[in-house]
C-alpha cells in the first residue's frame, strides 16, 4: 500500500497559482494518483487524476515525473473559494489482498487571503 | 442530479442506542464505501462493498455492520452506539471501470452522548 506524504498546510493569495506536491515513494506500477478537494462540512470531491507526465483539466494540473516517486498538484490563479483540504492518492482502487488500496490521509489544508 | 444522497444528515445517540445511515446513489456504481471522519484527520475507511449482497471491513470496522441489499443502497448500521462512534460519517460510490474516482454524499453528523 503506497504510503503519501504531502505538507500539512499552505498559504497563498488571490490571483497567484499554488502548487502541492505529494511524496509516494512506494507507488506501484498498477497504481494511479488522485487528488481530492474537501471543503468544511462537505464530502470530498475529485479533482483530477493521472498516471504518467502531464493531465489538464478545467480546475487544475497534475503534473508526474518519470519516476511517479511524486506528484504536484497545480492550481492557477487561486480564489478565496479554494481554501480547502487537498488529499493525495494513491493506489489501483483495487480490493485484492483483503484490503481496500485507497488512502485518504490528513491532507493539505490551503488557505488563500486577499 | 443526485449522486449520492444520505440520511439522516445529523443524529443526536445515547450510548447504547442503535441507528442505522442510509445512502442511496443513483449512478448504477458498483463500489460503495462508508467512512468516517474525525477532527484533524483524514478519511477512514469503515466498510465497503464492490457489489450488491457483498460487504468487506475496511480499516475501522469495529461496532459497525453494514448491508448491500440493493445495488444503489449501502446501510451503516450502529448496534450499541459509543461516544467514540462521534464523528462525520461519509457514504462515497465508484464505477468499476474508475475506481479512484470516488463520489461523495454530504455526509451524516453523529454525536453519541
Amino acid at each position: 500500500l503506497a504510503k503519501t506524504t504531502q505538507p500539512i498546510s499552505m498559504d497563498s493569495y488571490e490571483g497567484q497559482e499554488v502548487n502541492i506536491t505529494c511524496s509516494h515513494n512506494n507507488i506501484a506500477t498498477n497504481d494511479y494518483i488522485t487528488w481530492y478537494q474537501q471543503f468544511p462540512s462537505q464530502g470530498p470531491r475529485f479533482i483530477i487524476q493521472g498516471y504518467k507526465t502531464k493531465v489538464t483539466n478545467e480546475v487544475a494540473s497534475l503534473f508526474i515525473p518519470a519516476d511517479r516517486k511524486s506528484s504536484t498538484l497545480s492550481l492557477p490563479r487561486v480564489s478565496l473559494s479554494d481554501t480547502a483540504v487537498y488529499y493525495c492518492l494513491v493506489g489501483d482502487g483495487g480490493f485484492t489482498g483483503g484490503g481496500n488500496k485507497l488512502t485518504f490521509g490528513t491532507g493539505t489544508q490551503l488557505k488563500v487571503e486577499l | 442530479n443526485a449522486g449520492v444522497t444520505q440520511t439522516p444528515k445529523f443524529r443526536v445517540l445515547k450510548t447504547g442506542q442503535s441507528m442505522t445511515l442510509l445512502c442511496a446513489q443513483d449512478m448504477n456504481h458498483e463500489y460503495m464505501y462508508w467512512y468516517r471522519q474525525d477532527p484533524g484527520m483524514g478519511l477512514r475507511l469503515i466498510h465497503y462493498s464492490v457489489g450488491e449482497g457483498t460487504t468487506a471491513k475496511g480499516e475501522v470496522p469495529d461496532g459497525y455492520n453494514v448491508s448491500r441489499l440493493k445495488k444503489q443502497n449501502f446501510l451503516l448500521g450502529l448496534e450499541s452506539a459509543a461516544p467514540s462512534q462521534t464523528s462525520v460519517y461519509f457514504c462515497a460510490s465508484s464505477s468499476v471501470g474508475a475506481k479512484n474516482i470516488q463520489y461523495f454524499g454530504a455526509g451524516t453528523r453523529l454525536s453519541v452522548l
